[in-house]
């Protein structure tokens, strides 16, 4: 199906291990984004990726990381979970043009607990 | 600098009303006002955008009003229904590198029948 899946849907872990939450797109989007949901923040960014291999942070990356060894995947790896991590993790993409209604696209999320 | 902020946290309305939904920034290097719907469970979806060229900017019940001197953007929802019951999301994004949006707090409406 075209779009932007993400799984799994929902995770619970232990602190301490490590988590990978995967996002795929299939209209060969060149920008991807991760963010997190809270209750009172709204939707902060942990990283983006503008293409294949080309990533950097956004506003809260500490604890994360990202990979983009194609262009329709983004996974992101919590390297060792803490409880803070608990969150709704959204991944996203978008193309390049910013035409007149430019926006993301967004999957439908992961819900994460951290316990 | 690259906040966007947005009130109120929480709104009410009944059938029938005007929602409205305010967010300031302070980054001029902002160019581009987006604004997210969220229904529960669900990714956000674009909803309507506006450029700071614009003043307003209508989508059958969906208005923006954009006031650049002020810095400051607002969602109108005419005759609210039910059905608009979501979380809200005003968003900015930067004029140069990587089309990052910034996300404001959000707006959790609910429209009471």
């Amino acid at each position: 199906d075209a779009g932007i899946t993400q799984s799994p849907r929902y995770k619970i872990t232990e602190t301490g291990r490590q988590v990978t939450l995967m996002c795929h797109q299939t209209w060969s989007h060149s920008y991807m984004f991760w963010y997190r949901q809270d209750l009172g923040h709204g939707l902060r960014l942990i990283y983006y990726s503008a293409a294949a291999d080309i990533t950097d942070k956004g506003e809260v990356p500490d604890g994360y990381v990202v990979s983009r060894s194609k262009t329709e995947n983004f996974p992101l790896t919590l390297e060792s979970a803490t409880r803070s991590q608990t969150s709704v993790y959204f991944c996203a993409s978008s193309t390049g043009t910013r035409g007149v209604n430019y926006g993301y696209t967004f999957g439908s999320g992961t819900r994460l607990t951290v316990v | 600098q690259q906040q966007v902020k947005q009130s109120p946290q929480s709104l009410i309305v009944q059938k029938g009303g005007i929602s409205i939904i305010n967010c300031a920034y302070e980054n001029t290097a902002f160019d581009y006002f987006p604004w997210y719907q969220q229904f529960p469970g669900k990714g956000p979806a674009l909803l309507i955008a506006i450029r700071p060229d614009v003043s307003e900017k209508k989508e059958g019940r969906f208005t923006i009003s954009f006031n650049k001197s002020a810095k400051q953007f607002s969602l109108h929802i005419m005759d609210s229904q039910p059905g608009d019951s979501a979380t809200y999301f005003c968003a900015a994004l930067f004029s140069g590198g990587y089309n990052k949006l910034i996300f404001g707090a959000g707006t959790r409406l609910a429209v009471h029948p």
